[in-house]
């Protein structure tokens, strides 16, 4: 099993491009997250998703687009980039409901910068 | 809404204890979570509690929970320079898997 993979890993965008930050898990998980992490501040959800074809905001949702078509994927859509939106931002996924287990498992990151 | 409350920093010498204290808001989280980052890396858990229970020891690490005062804390016994990281408390609201987390603690172990 690969886990969770995000690419890409780095990525510098001029204000007002648009970009997808892709999120793939083949752990069959049905909860999937996107955070951003910004210094003093934690990690902050963006969207998460309960299984394909549903997706809720998190706390700071605007600017962001998601979508889940299949349980696997879970990519983060940047649709006009500001510099406020520079920030490390990580996937994770988490099994079912239920499980024993409920670690959340992180991909790497993507450290974005707007200029 | 939930929130979840920690230091910013803990510095330590090598071979002393660090404790690493997290306070949170919702009463209904099932699971709470410390989570290990290491430089440019991403999260890695280390041990998690159930919220029915008082105390967890996992090898040099204890987790202790006083659930009246929402506070949860993580003991590292004989803390090693491989410790310094930034330490994460998060809590599960029980919504779907969602996770919320504090700001994280800065530990640094001098030698």
């Amino acid at each position: 099993n690969a886990g969770v993979t995000q690419t890409p890993k780095f990525q510098v965008l001029k204000t007002g491009q648009s970009m997808t930050l892709q999120c793939a898990q083949d752990m069959n998980h049905e909860y999937m997250s996107w955070y951003r992490q910004d210094p003093g501040m934690g990690l902050r959800l963006i969207h998460y998703s309960v299984g394909a074809g549903i997706t809720d905001q998190g706390e700071v949702p605007n600017g962001y687009n998601v979508s889940r078509s299949t349980t696997e994927d879970f990519p983060l859509r940047l649709l006009s980039a500001a510099p406020s939106q520079t920030s490390v931002y990580f996937c994770a996924s988490i099994p079912t409901e239920g499980s024993l287990n409920t670690e959340a498992f992180f991909g790497q990151g993507t450290r974005l910068t707007v200029v | 809404g939930e929130d979840v409350e920690q230091s910013l920093f803990l510095s330590v010498r090598e071979g002393d204890s660090s404790v690493i204290n997290c306070t949170y808001t919702d009463s209904s989280s099932t699971y709470l979570y410390w989570y290990k980052q290491e430089p440019g890396a991403g999260l890695q858990l280390l041990t998690y509690i159930f919220s029915n229970m008082d105390m967890k020891q996992d090898q040099r690490l204890t987790v202790l929970l006083n659930k009246k005062d929402k506070h949860l804390s993580l003991r590292i016994a004989d803390t090693q320079t491989g410790d310094s990281a930034i330490y994460f408390c998060a809590e599960n609201d029980n919504q779907g898997g969602k996770l919320i987390f504090g700001q994280g603690t800065e530990l640094s172990v001098k030698p």
